[in-house]
Parts: structure tokens; C-alpha cells; sequence
């Protein structure tokens, strides 16, 4: 069946650095790919998606591109902030009858701590 | 344009008791997804609701059962609840490539 394998965490920066968290999906159609953010006592926050292979997802300074070839679609940002600390989920969704997403699969999350 | 509202956002019960968490989706949003958070893990989908019925399933016994009205609100009910029932609970509403998820609602069995 479909499933998402996140690079396990915890992940600890210091700011403006780099950071890269892995994550590999298995799925048996085209689903489309998402990283969601969720800041502590709080729900998820879609961060970007992507739809459809090479597509490249973007928002707040955070990228991921949707590589068929690897089946990946890691999360990168060239500089980090305090403020980025957060635990971060890859998701892939299948597809119902027609267009409408259906279920999403989740990673375990990979918590993320950035350091003044 | 509110978001997907979720209530309550706290609340504790005792095992066997039986709990009604309520969501309303994004507007324009008619297709409702819930999903269980336990503490340190990724969401789990419960369930769908599009157009009243429930359209898919995860794995989660019977005592997990929803409703979705016309207005395309949706309430999840667990019936004879355990202390491993105990998690947040996320409602997710979908419009086209887009999926929002609510706030939660924290529930605790003691």
C-alpha cells in the first residue's frame, strides 16, 4: 500500500543554516506530495505540495521538488530561523473517484530545533 | 474566510464513556477527513465524508463512526472509549489539490 519513510529527527541547527529532512514515498498511482508544519499544542499547517512529478513546492524560504525517478520529495531551506522550530510532516495523498484528494499517509514527523 | 473550526478543543472523559467531536470546513470545502494524533506520531486517517456518505476508511474499529451534514459540517463519535483513545484529534477539509486540517481537539481518557 502507499506509504511516506521521513528521515527520523530530532534535527538540531544553528540559524542561517542549512537544512535538508529526507523523505521517500511508496505509492501505487500519482499522488500528490505535501509537507505540513506543526508548532508545538497546535494543529498542522500545509507549508507546500506539489502535484504532479518535477513539480517543485515553495514557500517561506522552504522548498521540495517531486522526483519520480527517486520517489522523493525531500524539504530544504538555504537558511534557518528560530522560528522554524517545529516538527515537519511529509504526506502523500491518493486520489477518489474524479479529482478530490483522498486519504493522506504521514511520516512519523522529524522535529526540528534551530539555536540562536 | 474562516478556516477548518474544530470544537471542542479540550476535553476528558472516562473510559467507556462516549465523546461527539464537531468540525466545520473551510468554506467552499465539501469533502471532510478526520484523522487521530497520538503524542510523537504522525496523523492516522479515520475516516472521509463526501456528499453525507462516508467514502473511505481507515483502520479503526466500529466505535469510530462519523456523520456529515448537508451543510457539509461533520461530527466523529467514539463510542466506549479506552485510555488509548486518548490523542488529538484532527478534522481536514479538501477542496480540489488542497487539504486543510482545523486546530484539533485534545481528548483525554482517564
Amino acid at each position: 500500500g502507499d506509504s511516506v519513510t521521513q528521515m527520523e529527527g530530532p534535527v538540531t541547527l544553528s540559524e542561517e543554516a542549512f537544512l535538508t529532512i529526507n523523505c521517500t514515498y511508496t505509492a501505487t498511482g500519482y499522488p500528490s506530495l505535501f509537507w505540513y508544519v506543526q508548532y508545538p499544542g497546535e494543529g498542522l499547517q500545509l507549508l507546500l505540495k506539489a502535484t504532479k512529478a518535477d513539480d517543485k513546492g515553495s514557500n517561506k524560504g522552504f522548498e521540495a521538488t517531486y522526483r519520480k525517478e527517486t520517489t522523493s520529495f525531500h524539504l530544504e531551506k538555504g537558511s534557518v530561523q528560530v522560528s522554524d522550530s517545529a516538527v515537519y510532516f511529509c504526506a502523500l495523498s491518493d486520489r477518489n473517484r474524479g479529482s478530490t484528494l483522498g486519504r493522506l499517509y504521514f511520516g512519523r514527523g522529524t522535529q526540528l530545533t534551530v539555536w540562536p | 474566510d474562516a478556516g477548518v473550526t474544530q470544537s471542542p478543543t479540550h476535553l476528558i472523559k472516562t473510559r467507556g464513556q462516549q465523546v461527539t467531536l464537531r468540525c466545520s470546513p473551510k468554506s467552499g470545502h465539501d469533502t471532510v477527513s478526520w484523522y487521530q494524533q497520538a503524542l510523537g506520531q504522525g496523523p492516522q486517517f479515520i475516516f472521509q465524508y463526501y456528499e453525507e456518505e462516508e467514502r473511505q476508511r481507515g483502520n479503526f474499529p466500529d466505535r469510530f463512526s462519523g456523520h456529515q451534514f448537508p451543510n457539509y459540517s461533520s461530527e466523529l463519535n467514539v463510542n466506549a472509549l479506552l485510555l488509548g483513545d486518548s490523542a488529538l484529534y484532527l478534522c481536514a477539509s479538501t477542496r480540489g489539490n488542497t487539504i486543510y486540517f482545523g486546530e484539533g481537539s485534545w481528548l483525554t481518557v482517564v
